[in-house]
């Protein structure tokens, strides 16, 4: 089966500008996450999606970060304006329900620089 | 307050022994906790579960236990390889229920040949 897909992989942009990432998961997977991994630190979530609906955004920071699953597939994260502290990988993962050992399935990540 | 420990040092051994990480947790009462390797430019990727009744679990020459007690879980190769060498994370999900994951730092481990 196809893994997780993430685009772009790398995108640099100057503090105060927008950027979107893209994620698409393994078909069938109903949970998605997106995670903020900043350089020697492990992954941060920063939103759970099941299906469509948002089970857990308590540490996106919401005055500059959004994130959308529309149709409970494809789901895209977007920051605005961007801060330098902003600069980190951004990682999608997927989950099936019914899977008992909780696997999480991870994108190959988007790194952002913010200059 | 609440936290998962790793080494934060990375870890040097030489090829063929055994290589030992440890993840301590503070105020979490996990009912499972999860072991994931991470290769640079690479999202993580699952190795093992272990869950809180279950002390020990092994694959191939992977090696989790779990200790409640201690709050503590070590994760073990065996005849190590240098394609062993990567970073290692263990995670969590501190409610019990909601697939919400909380990961630790990570240790780097380098198997040296």
């Amino acid at each position: 089966e196809a893994g997780v897909a993430q685009s772009p992989r790398y995108k640099i942009i100057e503090k105060r500008q927008s950027v979107a990432f893209w994620c698409n998961p393994i078909s069938g997977h109903a949970t998605l996450y997106w995670y903020q991994q900043i350089l020697g630190q492990g992954p941060k979530l920063l939103i759970q999606f099941q299906n469509n609906g948002v089970v857990d955004d308590s540490q996106l920071p919401k005055d500059r970060f959004s994130a959308e699953r529309l149709k409970g597939v494809d789901s895209t994260l977007k920051i605005q304006p961007a801060k330098l502290e902003d600069s980190a990988v951004y990682l999608c993962a997927s989950r099936r329900i019914a899977d008992k050992s909780y696997e999480q399935y991870f994108g190959p990540g988007t790194r952002l620089t913010v200059t | 307050s609440q936290k998962i420990e790793q080494n934060s040092e990375a870890l040097n051994i030489q090829e063929g022994k055994t290589a030992t990480l440890t993840c301590n947790y503070t105020n979490y009462s996990p009912a499972y906790l999860q072991w994931y390797r991470q290769d640079p430019g690479r999202g993580p990727v699952f190795l093992l579960l272990i869950r809180e009744n279950e002390k020990e679990k092994r694959k191939e020459r992977l090696k989790v236990t779990f200790d409640t007690t201690l709050k503590q879980s070590l994760f073990h190769i065996t005849a190590s390889q240098p394609a062993d060498s990567a970073t290692y994370l263990c995670a969590l999900d501190p409610t019990g229920g909601t697939y919400k994951y909380i990961f630790g730092t990570g240790t780097r481990l380098k198997v040296l040949a």
